[in-house]
């Protein structure tokens, strides 16, 4: 079955710093993948959408890149700000129906200032 | 509304006791979704609307969990006999379209936190 593996592990950060976060997943080689942003006690928020045709998109500070061969997602935010602290989820469609969205079970970034 | 409207916000119940708890999408999505997620967790599917039918409820875990969209529109998810381990945020959200070639972006609610005791 597929599965997607995110570092459970908060991540530290100095304001400023660029912050990086990684999905990894196996078993599968998805059309696309998403990212979203889930703060405490709110429901995850969509923040960009990679094709697997496509090896980098960009939106403001925040860039993704999608490795279909490593299998791998990067998303990278620049010069963080305190703001950007939250719980980053990445997201594939299902291996056995595109409407059906498998979430990772996220990274913790804190940037302090 | 502008968003997904989620109702109660917070449950505390009982073992054993009945539960429902409501999902108001944004207007004019007919795709609508239930996730699960507990602590430390990514949200978990549940159960998919395609207008008023459940295209696909493979997530549910039992059959004490059951949900509804009677009008294509708002969505009921109903828990009879909560346990313990069903306690955890229930989300909704809603896209415009679902699947085919186009890609799922999914607008979520606030979710309703379950505790039950």
């Amino acid at each position: 079955s597929q599965k997607i593996e995110q570092n459970s592990e908060a991540l530290n950060i100095q304001e400023g710093k660029t912050a990086t976060l990684t999905c990894n997943y196996t078993n599968y080689s998805p059309a696309y993948l998403q990212w979203y942003r889930q703060d405490p006690g709110r429901g995850p928020v969509f923040l960009l959408l990679i094709r697997e045709n496509e090896k980098e998109k960009r939106k403001e500070r925040l860039k993704v890149t999608f490795d279909t061969t490593l299998k791998q997602s990067l998303f990278h935010i620049t010069a963080s700000q305190p703001a950007d602290s939250a719980t980053y989820l990445c997201a594939l469609p299902s291996m056995d129906s595109s409407y059906k969205l498998i979430f990772g079970s996220g990274t913790r970034l804190l940037v302090r200032p | 509304g502008a968003g997904v409207s989620q109702t109660p916000s917070n449950k505390v119940t009982e073992k054993g006791k009945y539960v429902e708890l409501r999902c108001d999408p944004i207007s004019g999505h007919t795709a609508l979704y239930w996730y699960r997620q507990s602590l430390g967790q990514g949200p978990e599917f549940l159960i998919y609307f395609q207008g008023t039918g459940a295209a696909d409820d493979s997530g549910l875990p039992n059959d004490r969990f059951f949900a509804v969209r009677p009008e294509g529109s708002v969505s009921t998810l109903k828990i009879q006999r909560t346990e313990r381990g069903d306690s955890a945020v229930y989300l909704c959200a809603s896209s415009l379209n679902a699947g085919g070639s186009g890609a799922n972006v999914l607008t979520f609610g606030a979710g309703s936190r379950l505790t039950v005791l």
